[in-house]
């Protein structure tokens, strides 16, 4: 049974039309990560969520937003979509405070920007 | 920055050949370090989590070592089938205030041919 759900797999979005991606996990996991893959490169974190902490990468555009209304449920807004935003978005979680302690992921929403 | 170098980054092998891969990684600031496979269409999957030099782990036919004071880990699949077709990620946590947080390589991408 999928521990972490990522909807939808696939979104299509119009350039600079506002798109939300979700994810839920029954893991009860205290952290929640956002991961932006793009073609042939690594994973790049977003920001993550302890509990209902924000902490954003440095690097990341104002454009990206984020939303953790409860444990389980975590969205991912983007204002206004450029064709650079077209990728892959991995929404994972774990546990804080075990350092022995993987990353659960979901199956990724794959988000085309036309 | 961070830099998690993955190399190579394809791989194509014939059934039951041998084959390894390599994960380089800062090598001060050491926390732990993943190692994720990742089938097409499906959630990337925790293969090993290490955390101190040495380490040698197995599942099944793949095992991973870790060296950490000069900043690799090594991944050995040993008579590849083609279910272990995947992409290879590996994963850096630095600790600290990165706590938690995984920086990614590109992955290597393993073809096994039948």
């Amino acid at each position: 049974d999928a521990m972490v759900i990522q909807n939808p797999r696939y979104q299509v979005t119009q350039f600079g039309k506002p798109v939300t991606l979700s994810c839920s996990q029954t893991l009860n996991h205290n952290v929640m990560y956002w991961y932006q893959q793009k073609s042939s490169q690594a994973p790049k974190l977003l920001f993550h969520y302890y509990d209902k902490d924000f902490n954003n990468e440095a690097d990341t555009p104002d454009n990206f937003q984020s939303r953790r209304p409860n444990t389980s449920f975590c969205f991912l807004d983007i204002r206004s979509p450029g064709l650079g935003d077209a990728a892959m978005y991995l929404c994972a979680t774990s546990v804080w405070g075990h350092r022995n302690t993987e990353a659960f992921f979901g199956q990724g929403t794959r988000l085309t920007v036309v | 920055i961070l830099n998690v170098e993955q190399s190579p980054q394809s791989l194509h092998v014939q059934e039951g050949d041998s084959t390894n891969f390599t994960c380089s990684f800062p090598s001060s600031n050491f926390y732990a370090l993943h190692w994720y496979r990742w089938e097409t269409a499906k959630s990337p999957e925790a293969l090993f989590v290490m955390t101190l030099n040495g380490d040698e782990k197995k599942k099944g036919r793949i095992s991973a070592t870790l060296n950490t004071k000069e900043g690799y880990s090594y991944l050995y699949i040993k008579g590849s089938q083609p279910e272990d077709s995947a992409t290879y990620l590996c994963a850096f946590n630095a600790g600290g205030t990165s706590y938690g947080k995984l920086t990614f390589g590109q992955g290597t991408i393993l073809t096994v041919h039948p």
